[in-house]
Protein backbone atom coordinates (compact mmCIF):
# COMPACT_ATOMS: atom_id res chain seq x y z
CA UNK A 1 0.00 0.00 0.00
CA UNK A 2 1.78 3.64 -1.04
CA UNK A 3 1.84 5.55 2.12
CA UNK A 4 1.30 9.50 1.81
CA UNK A 5 3.29 11.34 -0.79
CA UNK A 6 4.29 15.16 -0.70
CA UNK A 7 6.16 17.24 -2.72
CA UNK A 8 8.62 19.12 -2.98
CA UNK A 9 11.10 17.38 -0.46
CA UNK A 10 12.82 20.66 -0.34
CA UNK A 11 12.27 24.39 -0.68
CA UNK A 12 14.17 27.27 0.11
CA UNK A 13 12.24 30.97 -0.92
CA UNK A 14 13.03 34.47 0.20
CA UNK A 15 10.89 36.55 2.42
CA UNK A 16 7.68 37.72 1.14
CA UNK A 17 7.24 34.91 -2.50
CA UNK A 18 4.79 32.94 -1.93
CA UNK A 19 4.96 28.76 -1.92
CA UNK A 20 2.76 25.72 -2.61
CA UNK A 21 2.94 22.48 -1.32
CA UNK A 22 1.25 19.20 -2.37
CA UNK A 23 0.21 16.35 -0.80
CA UNK A 24 -1.81 13.08 -1.75
CA UNK A 25 -2.93 10.38 0.94
CA UNK A 26 -3.09 7.60 1.29
CA UNK A 27 -5.85 5.98 -1.31
CA UNK A 28 -9.04 5.68 0.14
CA UNK A 29 -8.30 8.38 3.03
CA UNK A 30 -11.04 10.51 3.62
CA UNK A 31 -9.58 12.37 6.06
CA UNK A 32 -6.67 15.11 5.65
CA UNK A 33 -4.33 16.69 7.83
CA UNK A 34 -1.30 19.53 7.30
CA UNK A 35 1.27 20.26 10.44
CA UNK A 36 3.83 22.29 11.07
CA UNK A 37 6.93 21.40 12.29
CA UNK A 38 9.63 23.99 13.48
CA UNK A 39 13.21 22.92 14.44
CA UNK A 40 12.87 21.50 17.78
CA UNK A 41 9.15 21.39 18.60
CA UNK A 42 6.48 18.90 18.19
CA UNK A 43 4.06 19.35 14.82
CA UNK A 44 1.36 21.31 15.17
CA UNK A 45 -1.47 21.32 13.22
CA UNK A 46 -2.81 23.64 10.82
CA UNK A 47 -5.84 22.42 8.84
CA UNK A 48 -7.69 19.43 9.10
CA UNK A 49 -9.79 17.89 5.94
CA UNK A 50 -12.97 15.17 5.46
CA UNK A 51 -13.87 14.94 1.99
CA UNK A 52 -12.98 18.56 0.81
CA UNK A 53 -14.58 20.41 3.75
CA UNK A 54 -12.50 21.84 6.56
CA UNK A 55 -13.11 20.15 10.05
CA UNK A 56 -10.37 22.86 11.71
CA UNK A 57 -8.80 25.27 10.91
CA UNK A 58 -8.33 27.28 13.97
CA UNK A 59 -4.64 26.89 14.14
CA UNK A 60 -3.87 28.13 10.04
CA UNK A 61 -3.00 31.64 9.84
CA UNK A 62 -5.41 32.99 7.46
CA UNK A 63 -3.77 36.08 6.70
CA UNK A 64 -0.84 34.21 4.82
CA UNK A 65 -2.01 30.32 4.60
CA UNK A 66 -4.39 28.86 2.55
CA UNK A 67 -5.32 25.40 2.10
CA UNK A 68 -7.75 23.74 -0.45
CA UNK A 69 -8.59 19.85 -1.03
CA UNK A 70 -10.91 20.41 -4.19
CA UNK A 71 -11.52 16.83 -5.22
CA UNK A 72 -11.37 14.98 -1.63
CA UNK A 73 -8.61 13.61 -2.64
CA UNK A 74 -4.76 16.23 -3.20
CA UNK A 75 -4.47 18.67 -1.13
CA UNK A 76 -2.53 21.76 -1.87
CA UNK A 77 -1.27 24.43 1.22
CA UNK A 78 0.02 27.70 0.30
CA UNK A 79 1.32 30.68 1.86
CA UNK A 80 1.82 34.29 0.41
CA UNK A 81 3.60 35.90 1.59
CA UNK A 82 6.08 33.52 3.51
CA UNK A 83 8.25 34.94 6.78
CA UNK A 84 11.23 34.19 8.47
CA UNK A 85 9.24 32.17 11.03
CA UNK A 86 7.30 30.05 8.34
CA UNK A 87 10.71 28.18 8.26
CA UNK A 88 9.73 24.52 8.81
CA UNK A 89 9.04 21.15 7.85
CA UNK A 90 5.28 20.86 6.17
CA UNK A 91 3.87 17.59 7.59
CA UNK A 92 0.59 15.90 5.39
CA UNK A 93 -0.74 13.11 7.25
CA UNK A 94 -4.15 11.14 6.45
CA UNK A 95 -6.45 9.06 8.22
CA UNK A 96 -9.50 6.51 6.78
CA UNK A 97 -12.31 8.79 8.68
CA UNK A 98 -12.60 11.16 11.56
CA UNK A 99 -12.69 9.52 15.28
CA UNK A 100 -10.75 8.71 17.69
CA UNK A 101 -10.18 5.36 16.39
CA UNK A 102 -8.36 6.18 13.00
CA UNK A 103 -4.79 6.49 13.28
CA UNK A 104 -2.84 9.15 11.37
CA UNK A 105 -0.30 7.93 8.80
CA UNK A 106 2.58 10.92 7.68
CA UNK A 107 4.36 11.98 4.88
CA UNK A 108 8.16 12.15 4.46
CA UNK A 109 6.73 16.40 4.78
CA UNK A 110 8.61 19.56 2.81
CA UNK A 111 11.57 21.29 4.16
CA UNK A 112 11.08 25.30 3.81
CA UNK A 113 13.68 27.35 4.28
CA UNK A 114 12.53 31.42 4.41
CA UNK A 115 15.73 33.43 3.49
CA UNK B 1 -5.96 25.06 27.09
CA UNK B 2 -4.22 21.36 26.23
CA UNK B 3 -0.79 20.87 27.23
CA UNK B 4 1.39 17.99 26.31
CA UNK B 5 4.78 18.01 28.06
CA UNK B 6 7.29 15.45 28.06
CA UNK B 7 10.77 15.13 29.69
CA UNK B 8 13.43 15.22 30.06
CA UNK B 9 13.77 16.86 26.38
CA UNK B 10 17.16 15.49 25.89
CA UNK B 11 18.62 12.25 27.18
CA UNK B 12 22.01 11.03 26.50
CA UNK B 13 22.31 7.52 27.42
CA UNK B 14 24.60 5.03 27.67
CA UNK B 15 24.61 1.60 26.15
CA UNK B 16 23.22 -1.28 27.72
CA UNK B 17 21.28 0.92 30.99
CA UNK B 18 17.85 1.75 31.33
CA UNK B 19 15.87 4.87 30.85
CA UNK B 20 12.44 6.38 31.24
CA UNK B 21 10.53 9.36 29.44
CA UNK B 22 7.91 11.12 30.63
CA UNK B 23 4.84 12.24 29.09
CA UNK B 24 2.35 14.75 31.05
CA UNK B 25 -1.00 15.63 29.47
CA UNK B 26 -3.40 18.16 30.96
CA UNK B 27 -6.66 17.00 29.68
CA UNK B 28 -8.63 13.68 29.53
CA UNK B 29 -7.21 11.97 25.86
CA UNK B 30 -9.34 9.06 23.59
CA UNK B 31 -5.96 7.39 23.11
CA UNK B 32 -2.22 8.22 23.86
CA UNK B 33 0.09 7.76 21.20
CA UNK B 34 4.30 7.20 20.75
CA UNK B 35 6.54 8.37 17.37
CA UNK B 36 9.78 7.92 16.54
CA UNK B 37 11.78 10.48 14.44
CA UNK B 38 15.02 9.76 13.14
CA UNK B 39 16.78 13.36 12.08
CA UNK B 40 15.27 14.24 8.28
CA UNK B 41 12.54 11.82 8.65
CA UNK B 42 8.97 11.44 9.07
CA UNK B 43 6.95 10.33 12.10
CA UNK B 44 7.12 6.57 12.46
CA UNK B 45 4.39 5.57 14.88
CA UNK B 46 5.49 3.51 17.65
CA UNK B 47 2.87 2.55 20.26
CA UNK B 48 -0.87 3.19 20.38
CA UNK B 49 -2.54 3.50 24.26
CA UNK B 50 -6.16 3.18 24.85
CA UNK B 51 -7.02 2.70 28.20
CA UNK B 52 -6.05 3.06 31.71
CA UNK B 53 -2.86 0.93 32.88
CA UNK B 54 -2.60 -0.17 29.05
CA UNK B 55 1.22 -1.41 28.16
CA UNK B 56 2.46 -2.15 25.14
CA UNK B 57 6.36 -3.36 24.49
CA UNK B 58 8.30 -4.12 21.24
CA UNK B 59 11.79 -5.44 21.36
CA UNK B 60 13.48 -3.07 24.12
CA UNK B 61 10.90 -0.04 24.00
CA UNK B 62 7.63 -0.44 26.60
CA UNK B 63 5.14 2.01 26.83
CA UNK B 64 2.13 2.75 29.32
CA UNK B 65 -0.59 4.58 30.13
CA UNK B 66 -2.14 6.04 33.17
CA UNK B 67 -4.96 7.95 32.98
CA UNK B 68 -5.82 8.73 35.82
CA UNK B 69 -2.15 10.66 36.82
CA UNK B 70 -2.64 11.66 32.97
CA UNK B 71 0.95 10.18 32.55
CA UNK B 72 2.61 7.67 29.90
CA UNK B 73 5.72 6.37 30.16
CA UNK B 74 8.46 4.92 27.64
CA UNK B 75 10.69 3.08 29.05
CA UNK B 76 13.72 1.81 27.09
CA UNK B 77 15.69 -1.80 28.25
CA UNK B 78 19.50 -1.92 27.68
CA UNK B 79 19.93 1.01 25.28
CA UNK B 80 21.67 0.64 21.71
CA UNK B 81 22.83 2.93 19.42
CA UNK B 82 20.06 2.22 16.72
CA UNK B 83 17.55 3.64 19.19
CA UNK B 84 18.96 7.55 18.69
CA UNK B 85 16.48 9.24 17.72
CA UNK B 86 13.58 12.02 18.69
CA UNK B 87 10.40 10.37 20.53
CA UNK B 88 7.58 12.37 20.66
CA UNK B 89 3.99 11.27 22.91
CA UNK B 90 0.73 12.43 21.26
CA UNK B 91 -2.62 13.26 22.55
CA UNK B 92 -5.60 12.36 20.99
CA UNK B 93 -9.19 13.70 21.20
CA UNK B 94 -11.84 12.45 17.99
CA UNK B 95 -9.46 12.81 15.63
CA UNK B 96 -7.15 15.61 17.08
CA UNK B 97 -3.42 14.74 17.81
CA UNK B 98 -1.66 17.09 20.17
CA UNK B 99 2.31 16.82 20.30
CA UNK B 100 4.43 16.82 22.84
CA UNK B 101 7.82 18.49 22.66
CA UNK B 102 10.01 15.63 22.10
CA UNK B 103 12.67 14.05 23.77
CA UNK B 104 16.04 13.87 21.68
CA UNK B 105 17.64 10.43 22.84
CA UNK B 106 21.37 9.73 21.84
CA UNK B 107 23.25 6.74 22.78
CA UNK B 108 26.66 6.61 23.55
CA UNK B 109 28.99 3.93 24.06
Amino acid sequence: EAGVAQSPRYKIIEKRQSVAFWCNPISGHATLYWYQQILGQGPKLLIQFQNNGVVDDSQLPKDRFSAERLKGVDSTLKIQPAKLEDSAVYLCASSLTLGQYNEQFFGPGTRLTVL
Amino acid sequence: ELKVEQNPLFLSMQEGKNYTIYCNYSTTSDRLYWYRQDPGKSLESLFVLLSNGAVKQEGRLMASLDTKARLSTLHITAAVHDLSATYFCAHSTASKLTFGTGTRLQVTL
